[in-house]
């Protein structure tokens, strides 16, 4: 089942913070999020584990919640660079560990 | 170190016909992945393969279908193609013969298909 993303897009000013929520029905075994620009591949960001586990740039942070099925990805002193269309995926174990994704949030830094 | 190829960038087909796609992995990569992109719908998982053998599958119809060969180049297949399958279909690749729950996706630029 497909996770849902919040909020679907969101405006910003160069230094200016934000979050991004992934939430799931399901429990999770891991979360994924990835940046894609305009006309661009989608590339990749970070991974989250259940367990505690993470993998990913070192600028990004983000967080998982594993009880609440819920992952944040959190934009600090957001640059001109940040803007495209984040994407979480999420895994839920199991015999099937097929890569879901959301339909995406749309960050746009403005100067 | 060349990145995942998706050969043809854009293509135009009509209603009813079949369309092929190609995927060159990075070298190395064993695992591909394809999906499927359109407006409001984000990326929706079509399969995966790893070693020439389709390890998962997302919800498509029977119309949609794969496969990789052994230098681990893989082609999708729609056929019967219909409006709705107008969209960019993306494939990725990874390292390792752990499951799509760990590891890094490198994606390809994509191939746009416009159905008529």
């Amino acid at each position: 089942q497909q996770p849902v993303q919040s909020p679907q897009a969101v405006i910003l000013r160069e230094g200016e913070d934000a979050v991004i929520n992934c939430s799931s029905s399901k429990a999770l075994y891991s979360v994924h999020w990835y940046r894609q620009k305009h006309g661009e591949a989608p590339v990749f960001l970070m991974i989250l584990l259940k367990g505690g586990e993470q993998k990913g740039h070192e600028k990004i942070s983000a967080s998982f919640n594993e009880k609440k099925q819920q992952s944040s990805l959190y934009l600090t002193a957001s640059q001109l660079s940040y803007s495209g269309t984040y994407f979480c995926g999420t895994t839920t174990g199991g015999s099937n560990y097929k890569l879901t994704f959301g339909k995406g949030t749309l960050l746009t830094v403005n100067p | 170190k060349a990145g995942v190829t998706q050969t043809p960038r854009y293509l135009i087909k009509t209603r009813g016909q079949q369309v092929t796609l190609s995927c060159s992995p990075i070298s190395g990569h064993r695992s591909v992945s394809w999906y499927q992109q359109t407006p409001g719908q984000g990326l929706q998982f079509l399969f995966e393969y790893f070693s020439e053998t389709q390890r998962n599958k997302g919800n498509f119809p029977g119309r949609f279908s794969g496969r990789q060969f052994s230098n681990s180049r893989s082609e999708m297949n729609v056929s019967t193609l219909e409006l709705g399958d107008s969209a960019l279909y993306l494939c990725a690749s990874k390292t390792g013969d752990r499951q799509m729950a760990t590891g890094e996706l490198f994606f390809g630029e994509g191939s746009r298909l416009t159905v008529l």
